[in-house]
């Protein structure tokens, strides 16, 4: 089944501990995103990467950091987290980045809360 | 100015009429253009993709694009309780390799 996975779907920290959500897609799509969704807010983006190797900041990057060193796999990295980072984020995949009319496919989504 | 608004509603209607969602954009070059549905704690799913100018209709479903205008709609017959959720409509900006989202507007469809 064509999916984007992401783990865990719930995470409680505390601020400052370095945490990791881990997103993989089976798709083989060359573009993966991360997006933050708040209320009222909508889906903000954080960071996108276009290939292996190759990322770049969304409209949200403070406080994060991503890394794609293979294809399927796009991990968020909240280095020390705060409690304005608590939200409900989504990891997204697609063959191009939204050109062509091709969409995203969404992860599960990552319910964290930092405390 | 957002680069992609949306009425945030509850927009109610009765279970069997038509649904209008609307969408306005602010970047006139902007190329692709979908409609997702989100149910509440949910992930978003893609259910309408367009970027020409006129419709474009998938089953219950039509997708409406006017570029001149810079709105996109979508409009779903035949409403059933089950399309209640939040439509999220998003716009491709012109030489960007992303998509940039609304804040999406809630129906609700009265059984």
């Amino acid at each position: 089944e064509a999916q984007v996975t992401q783990n865990p779907r719930y995470l409680i920290t505390v601020t400052g501990k370095k945490l990791t959500v881990t997103c993989s897609q089976n798709m083989n799509h060359e573009y993966m995103s991360w997006y933050r969704q708040d209320p009222g807010l909508g889906l903000r983006q954080i960071y996108y990467s276009m290939n292996v190797e190759v990322t770049d900041k969304g409209d949200v990057p403070e406080g994060y950091k991503v890394s794609r060193k293979e294809k399927r796999n796009f991990p968020l990295i909240l280095e020390s987290p705060s409690p304005n980072q608590t939200s409900l984020y989504f990891c997204a995949s697609s063959p191009l980045g939204g050109t062509g009319g091709h969409g995203y496919t969404f992860g599960s989504g990552t319910r964290l809360t930092v405390v | 100015q957002k680069e992609v608004e949306q009425n945030s509603g509850p927009l109610s209607v009765p279970e069997g009429a038509i649904a209008s969602l609307n969408c306005t954009y602010s970047d006139r070059g902007s190329q692709s253009f979908f409609w997702y549905r989100q149910y509440s704690g949910k992930s978003p799913e893609l259910i309408m993709s367009i970027y020409s100018n006129g419709d474009k209709e998938d089953g219950r479903f039509t997708a409406q694009l006017n570029k001149a205008s810079q709105y996109v709609s979508l409009l779903i017959r035949d409403s059933q309780p089950s399309d209640s959720a939040t439509y999220l409509c998003a716009v491709n900006p012109r030489g960007y390799q992303k998509v940039t989202f609304g804040t999406g507007t809630k129906l609700q469809v009265i059984p």
